[in-house]
């Protein structure tokens, strides 16, 4: 089976735009759907991004997913910073059995 | 309004049982892809469990042979039983719908905290 590598933190100031990688280490990024989810201190996991880069009624447009099979990796990019932005983002694809992997987290500091 | 409450969670000691619900509201269980996910103290989201419509199951490798996913139709409820109960088994467990395979997984319970210790 394959792993998704995620940093375990980035940091940005509000207002400014920041780019959250996942990468796959075997087999195609391009092969399964990428998910992304966003889940704030204390609460549930929420989906920011499903199929690679469609957003979910309700999520704001900051928000944009995409595919980039050069490094074999997806990315979920949030413009514009809000400190309620400020969260846990974990990415998910699907193994050969198509049953879930995820990404070992994100930890967005808006400061 | 489409919603999943999760139940059942609490202290158990080693080699126990614990049986989770998760009560649906606004969508039939039957009709969509169910999945439980969990989330051990300070640590990241793991896959646990899926039931497809059609009635398969599916299990990861770390809780084989001892979980059973499971739902009620006539109470449009999902459950996790959960044998063999190991310490690493602590977390909160999530439920979550799909409405395909690879669908969005929207929406997501709450979360139901089990903890496994003497």
């Amino acid at each position: 089976n394959f792993m998704l590598t995620q940093p375990h933190s980035v940091s940005e100031s509000p207002g400014k735009t920041v780019t959250i990688s996942c990468t796959r280490s075997s087999g195609s990024i391009a092969s399964n759907y990428v998910q992304w989810y966003q889940q704030r201190p204390g609460s549930a996991p929420t989906t920011v991004i499903y199929e690679d880069n469609q957003r979910p009624s309700g999520v704001p447009d900051r928000f944009s997913g995409s595919i980039d099979s050069s490094s074999n990796s997806a990315s979920l990019t949030i413009s514009g910073l809000k400190t309620e932005d400020e969260a846990d983002y974990y990415c998910q694809s699907y193994d050969s059995s198509n049953h879930w992997v995820f990404g070992g987290g994100t930890k967005l500091t808006v400061l | 309004e489409v919603q999943l409450v999760e139940s059942g969670g609490g202290l158990v000691q080693p080699g126990g049982s614990l049986r989770l619900s998760c009560a649906a509201s606004g969508f039939t269980v039957s009709s969509n892809y169910m999945s439980w996910v969990r989330q051990a103290p300070g640590k990241g989201l793991e896959w646990v469990s899926v039931i497809y419509s059609g009635g398969s199951t599916y299990y990861a490798d770390s809780v084989k042979g001892r979980f059973t996913i499971s739902r009620d139709n006539s109470k449009n409820t999902l459950y996790l039983q959960m044998n063999s109960l190991r310490a690493e088994d602590t977390a909160v467990y999530y439920c979550a719908r799909s409405r395909w395979i690879f669908g969005v997984a929207q929406p997501w319970g709450q979360g139901t905290l089990v903890t496994v210790s003497s």
